[in-house]
């Protein structure tokens, strides 16, 4: 499997766009988790899904987040509209009895935004 | 809530130096700790993950402990070199459920 695919890995966006990130997770997975990371607040958890239903999503800043999950092998994550504290690392991961009986998170290659 | 914490927060040694990294977490009701390695401008790469009926785990050089009920666990490097320069992170879930991450020890290896 080539792991968990996240798109874009680099994303520059003026102030007000809308943005959406992409996550592929691992074939037979059925965990997908979306994480950001920040210099201030380091790796925090925004939604997770289990079996493309979201399970908590507690950790979504405000109602300009949005998460959505239509199939087991896709997911996005969509800033509408962006601003400039939007800017972070934002992760995708998975898990599931695919990998085994730790049910080990396995994270993807990150998207790296900044918003100007 | 669980909070992960690691200390110190930075460290710096010389090459060939064994050095420990600490962490703590304050729920001991864990399922999976996971230690990363992330180098500056990339992503996480997973070292070791000790389950909670474990108490290590070994990779090479590298050796992580758990003690559950104390709450803690320590990643041991062997023989350190420049190229494990690097910040690690500590992480722990319990069953399907995200993981808590520390923010980390920036760790230098000086030449």
């Amino acid at each position: 499997d080539a792991g968990v695919i996240q798109s874009p890995r680099h994303e520059v966006t003026e102030m007000g766009q809308e943005v959406t990130l992409r996550c592929k997770p691992i074939s037979g997975h059925d965990y997908l988790f979306w994480y950001r990371q920040t210099m201030m607040r380091g790796l925090e958890l925004l939604i997770y899904f289990n079996n493309n239903v979201p399970i908590d999503d507690s950790g979504m800043p405000e109602d300009r987040f949005s998460a959505k999950m239509p199939n087991a092998s896709f997911s996005t994550l969509k800033i509408q509209p962006s601003e400039p504290r939007d800017s972070a690392v934002y992760f995708c991961a998975s898990s599931g009895l695919a990998g085994g009986s730790s049910y080990e998170q396995y994270f993807g290659p990150g998207t790296r935004l900044t918003v100007t | 809530k669980q909070e992960v914490t690691q200390i110190p927060a930075a460290l710096s040694v010389p090459e060939g130096e064994n050095l420990v990294l600490n962490c703590s977490f304050t729920d001991s009701a864990i399922y999976n700790l996971q230690w990363f390695r992330q180098d500056p401008g990339k992503g996480l790469t997973s070292l070791l993950l000790i389950q909670s009926s474990q108490r290590e785990q070994t990779s090479g050089r590298l050796n992580a402990s758990l003690d559950k009920s104390s709450g803690r666990s320590t990643l041991y490097i062997a023989a350190s070199q420049p190229g494990d320069s690097a910040t690690y992170l500590c992480a722990v879930d319990r069953r399907n459920t995200p993981l808590v991450f520390g923010k980390g020890t920036r760790l230098s290896v000086i030449a």
